[in-house]
């Protein structure tokens, strides 16, 4: 199976800071990379796909980048809307499998 | 708009057996495959299985092949999940979801195996 891993685990920031999560594959997946925002109690909420592609409706605050083993994730500007969990997703293989998430909370 | 609505969630005990449902609406239902995630509480996603969008094939995790089926009836855009054997580490929050990338997922339904 291909295990993700991300980092950090947790972060604080304040509004208007510039937040990058990072999520490693133990082996290359291409492309086949997908993020989601996970608030309390709500179903996860797909940011992007494609490793880069931002889905439907998401704020271009938030971009994706990288292939091959190591991705990034970027939230431009932190607005307290952004406060969640957010988790990278692999797609190359079957299992499917997450990484362990990174809980972005207020600093 | 595109909805999936999760149901028959509940507390089982060890051994028993529970039948999830994922009903579907505003998209052409019998052209995408349907996976299940499940969220036991406090911890991160797992992928479940996977039915493809003729449900001729599916494919499941190791931790639950062998005790879960995946079906689906496409003129009732309803896709099941049977779970058998059902062990306490199987209780969650049980989602369904579609396509490989996840673009769009149910409410949710808890699933809590105990005595």
């Amino acid at each position: 199976d291909i295990q993700m891993t991300q980092s950090p685990s947790s972060l604080s920031a304040s509004i208007g800071d510039r937040v990058t999560i990072t999520c490693r594959a133990s082996q290359g997946i291409g492309s086949f990379l997908a993020w989601f925002q996970q608030k309390p109690g709500k179903a996860p909420k797909s940011l992007i796909y494609g490793a880069s592609s931002l889905q439907s409706g998401v704020p271009s605050k938030f971009s994706g980048s990288g292939s091959g083993t190591e991705f990034t994730l970027t939230i431009s500007s932190l607005q307290p809307e952004d406060f969640a969990t957010y988790y990278c997703q692999q797609y190359r293989t079957y299992p499917f499998t997450f990484g362990p998430g990174t809980k972005v909370d207020i600093k | 708009q595109v909805q999936l609505v999760e149901s028959g969630g509940g507390v089982v005990q060890p051994g028993g057996s529970l039948r999830l449902s994922c009903a579907a609406s505003g998209f052409t239902f019998s052209n995408f495959d349907i996976h299940w995630v499940r969220q036991a509480p406090g911890k991160g996603l797992e992928w479940v299985a996977i039915v493809s969008n003729g449900g001729t094939s599916g494919f499941y995790a190791e931790s639950v092949k062998g005790r879960f089926t995946v079906s689906r009836d496409n003129s009732k855009n309803t896709v099941y999940l049977q779970m058998d054997s059902l062990r306490p580490e199987d209780t969650a929050v049980y989602y369904c979801t579609r396509v490989y990338y996840f673009d769009y997922w149910g409410q949710g339904t808890l699933v809590t195996v105990s005595t």
